[in-house]
């Protein structure tokens, strides 16, 4: 089975610390994406950061970081800096590819909760 | 800027009546998605489509059917709502070609409370 796992159901972190949320997945595939979604309360669904398996380097996005390591099929998410507008769910995603057709699979996410 | 509307954002139905949660997109997108969001289970995929007039089912079908007719529209319809479909239902649509290279754009959700 082709799943996303994100262990960590809430977390927490002060303003302008760093916080690391950690997702793993199981594919067979050799090339896919895997995406983290943003989700803030009661506002809609959108994309943070993106990563194609076959590139080694890291993605980034200003304050938005991965660690993306393949043979372990591991795609954590740190947020440096954290800011109170990055309180929101947050979705590990990854494309499944079946049957011909694709889509987007999605872990259970993890709400974070940054304190003043 | 790009969107993808729902038309409603809150709903209330009862048991058995039949339900239609309508999402429009303007960006010319093909791949439209109807997705169930619920605590602790993340986000479900219900049904997809990549062209008019085309479906496929997703991850948890049951108790639901799509329709397509227009590009822009994709509808989800429940025929007889139960009590556990009360959810949140999440719209979204991406670019012709793969998922991966083509991000998908989110609606704002319908919340649905059947009772």
């Amino acid at each position: 089975a082709q799943t996303v796992t994100q262990s960590q159901p809430e977390m927490s972190v002060q303003e302008a610390e760093t916080v690391t949320l950690s997702c793993t997945y199981d594919t067979s595939e050799s090339n896919y994406y895997l995406f983290w979604y943003k989700q803030p309360p009661s506002r809609q669904m959108i994309l943070v950061i993106r990563q194609e398996a076959y590139k080694q380097q890291n993605a980034t996005e200003n304050r938005f970081s991965v660690n993306f390591q393949k043979a372990a099929k591991s795609f954590s998410l740190k947020i440096s800096d954290s800011q109170l507008g990055d309180t929101a769910m947050y979705f590990c995603a990854f494309v499944l590819t079946q049957g011909g057709s694709e889509k987007l699979v999605f872990g259970k996410g993890t709400k974070l909760t940054v304190n003043p | 800027d790009v969107k993808v509307t729902q038309s409603s954002r809150y709903l209330v139905k009862r048991t058995g009546e039949k339900v239609f949660l309508e999402c429009v997109q303007d960006m010319d997108h093909e791949n439209m998605f109807w997705y169930r969001q619920d605590p602790g289970l993340g986000l479900r995929l219900i049904y997809f489509s990549y062209d008019v007039k085309m479906k496929e089912k997703g991850d948890i079908p049951e108790g639901y059917s799509v329709s397509r007719e227009k590009k822009e529209r994709f509808s989800l319809i429940l025929e007889s709502a139960s009590t556990n479909q009360t959810s949140m239902y999440l719209c979204a649509s991406s670019g012709q070609g793969a998922i991966g290279a083509n991000v998908l754009t989110f609606g704002a959700g319908s919340r649905l409370t059947v009772l």
